[in-house]
C-alpha cells in the first residue's frame, strides 16, 4: 500500500469555476480512487480509475492518469458550494489496506 | 439500502473511563475497517476484519484499544481506559470482495473527546 499525495493543500475558488486537484504517488498501482469528505460526515466514493485508463468521467467530475508520470487529476467542473470539502486519492495496488494522504480542502464561495 | 451505521455520534467522557465505538457494515460487505482521524496525523487505519476475522491490527495505537467483530453485523472499537490523547473522530468503513479496487463505504464516524 501506499500513500498519494495530493496538492494544492487547499484551493479557494468562486461557485461556477472549475477546480483542479492533483494526486502524485511513488510506485506502481492497478488503481486510484479519488474520496470526497463533507464536513462532519465520512468519506464518499466519487470514481476510480484503472491504471490501463487514461481518462473518466463521472457527472461533473473528470479523473484523468498518467501511469508514466505517476499523477493523477480530478477535475471539478461548474463547481457549487455544496462541493465545499477535503478531497482524497488512494493509489491501489491490489490490498485493502489503503492509506489516505492529507487530502486537498477546496472552498467553493458563493 | 442503509449505509454504515455508527454509534454514539459523539462521545465525552472523563479519561480513565471505558469507550465503547459500535459499528454496523452494509450488509453484504466482507470487509469492515476502523479509522481514526485527527488534525495531526489525517486518516489513520486502526484495524480491519474480513469475515469477521481481524488481519491486520498494526495500527491500533496501544494495548488499551481493542476491537471485536462477532458477527457479521456487528463491529465494536473499545477503549480501557480513555487518555485525552484518544480524543479523534472514529471512522467505521465496510467494503466487498477480495480484490484492492472496491470502494470503501464509510460512516458518518464517532466523535470522542477525553476530558
Amino acid at each position: 500500500s501506499q500513500q498519494g499525495e495530493e496538492d494544492p493543500q487547499a484551493l479557494s475558488i468562486q461557485e461556477g469555476e472549475n477546480a483542479t486537484m492533483n494526486c502524485s504517488y511513488k510506485t506502481s498501482i492497478n488503481n486510484l480512487q479519488w474520496y470526497r469528505q463533507n464536513s462532519g460526515r465520512g468519506l464518499v466514493h466519487l470514481i476510480l480509475i484503472r491504471s490501463n485508463e487514461r481518462e473518466k468521467h463521472s457527472g461533473r467530475l473528470r479523473v484523468t492518469l498518467d501511469t508514466s508520470k505517476k499523477s493523477s487529476s480530478l477535475l471539478i467542473t461548474a463547481s457549487r458550494a455544496a462541493d465545499t470539502a477535503s478531497y482524497f486519492c488512494v493509489p491501489g495496488g491490489g490490498t485493502y489496506k489503503y492509506i489516505f494522504g492529507t487530502g486537498t480542502r477546496l472552498k467553493v464561495l458563493a | 439500502d442503509a449505509g454504515v451505521i455508527q454509534s454514539p455520534r459523539h462521545e465525552v467522557t472523563e479519561m480513565g473511563q471505558e469507550v465503547t465505538l459500535r459499528c454496523k457494515p452494509i450488509s453484504g460487505h466482507d470487509y469492515l475497517f476502523w479509522y481514526r482521524q485527527t488534525m495531526m496525523r489525517g486518516l489513520e487505519l486502526l484495524i480491519y476484519f474480513n469475515n469477521n476475522v481481524p488481519i491486520d491490527d498494526s495500527g491500533m495505537p496501544e494495548d488499551r484499544f481493542s476491537a471485536k467483530m462477532p458477527n457479521a453485523s456487528f463491529s465494536t472499537l473499545k477503549i480501557q481506559p480513555s487518555e485525552p490523547r484518544d480524543s479523534a473522530v472514529y471512522f467505521c468503513a465496510s467494503s466487498s470482495r477480495m480484490t484492492g479496487d472496491q470502494p470503501q463505504h464509510f460512516g458518518d464516524g464517532t466523535r470522542l473527546s477525553i476530558l
